[in-house]
């Protein structure tokens, strides 16, 4: 199985701070890599997918890059609504596999 | 609109069974895939199981592999999971998702539903 290692695993960041969140996959996967949001007793929330295209309805503040097996989600400028989990999962083979969160906190 | 809604979730002994379902619609249901993934208290998301647009073709996680078992019914809309040998740590809210549809790659979900809680405990 693919493993997906985020970094960090929580941060504290302030509204209007820029914040950027990396995930490692274990072996190439080359651009099959989704980003997901998760507040509690909510279902996740698919931001980015194909590394860097913004789902539909996501505000552009969203970013993702990266391919191969470094990856890199950005939030230009936290607004409150923010503070959230964030995963990264590859959906390169099966089993599909998430990174361990990472959740930003104020 | 795109809905899905899941039901059957409770308490159950462990090496006891429950079912659970999914219910779509706002969509095609039988031209897509399903996937369902859970999160256990505390910890992070974990896929558990797939199966095609057909039903033809189910894969699993290890975790689960044996022990659970997904189905659909197109005629009805509506996707299940049923869990056997539950174990304290199949404690989660289970999740299902709409996943790609014909032809396509699969894994990427954009829809889910609200979750349906899952706790295995004497």
């Amino acid at each position: 199985d693919i493993q997906m290692t985020q970094s960090p695993s929580s941060l504290s960041a302030s509204v209007g701070d820029r914040v950027t969140i990396t995930c490692r996959a274990s072996q190439s996967i080359g651009s099959y890599l989704n980003w997901y949001q998760k507040k509690p007793g909510k279902a996740p929330n698919l931001l980015i997918y194909t590394a860097s295209s913004l789902q539909t309805g996501v505000p552009s503040r969203f970013s993702g890059s990266g391919s191969g097996t470094d990856f890199t989600l950005t939030i230009s400028s936290l607004q409150p609504e923010d503070f959230a989990t964030y995963y990264c999962q590859q959906n390169y083979n099966t089993p599909p596999t998430f990174g361990q969160g990472t959740k930003v906190e104020i | 609109e795109v809905q899905l809604l899941e039901s059957g979730g409770g308490l159950v002994q462990p090496g006891g069974s429950l079912r659970v379902s999914c219910a779509a619609s706002g969509f095609t249901f039988s031209s897509y895939a399903m996937s369902w993934v859970r999160q256990a208290p505390g910890k992070g998301l974990e896929w558990v199981s797939v199966i095609s647009d057909s039903g033809g073709k189910t894969y699993y996680a290890d975790s689960v592999k044996g022990r659970f078992t997904i189905s659909r019914d197109n005629s009805k809309n509506t996707m299940y999971l049923q869990m056997n040998s539950l174990r304290a740590e199949d404690t989660a809210v289970y999740y299902c998702a709409k996943d790609g549809p014909t032809g396509s790659s699969w894994y990427k979900w954009a829809y889910w539903g609200q979750g349906t809680l899952v706790t295995v405990s004497s």
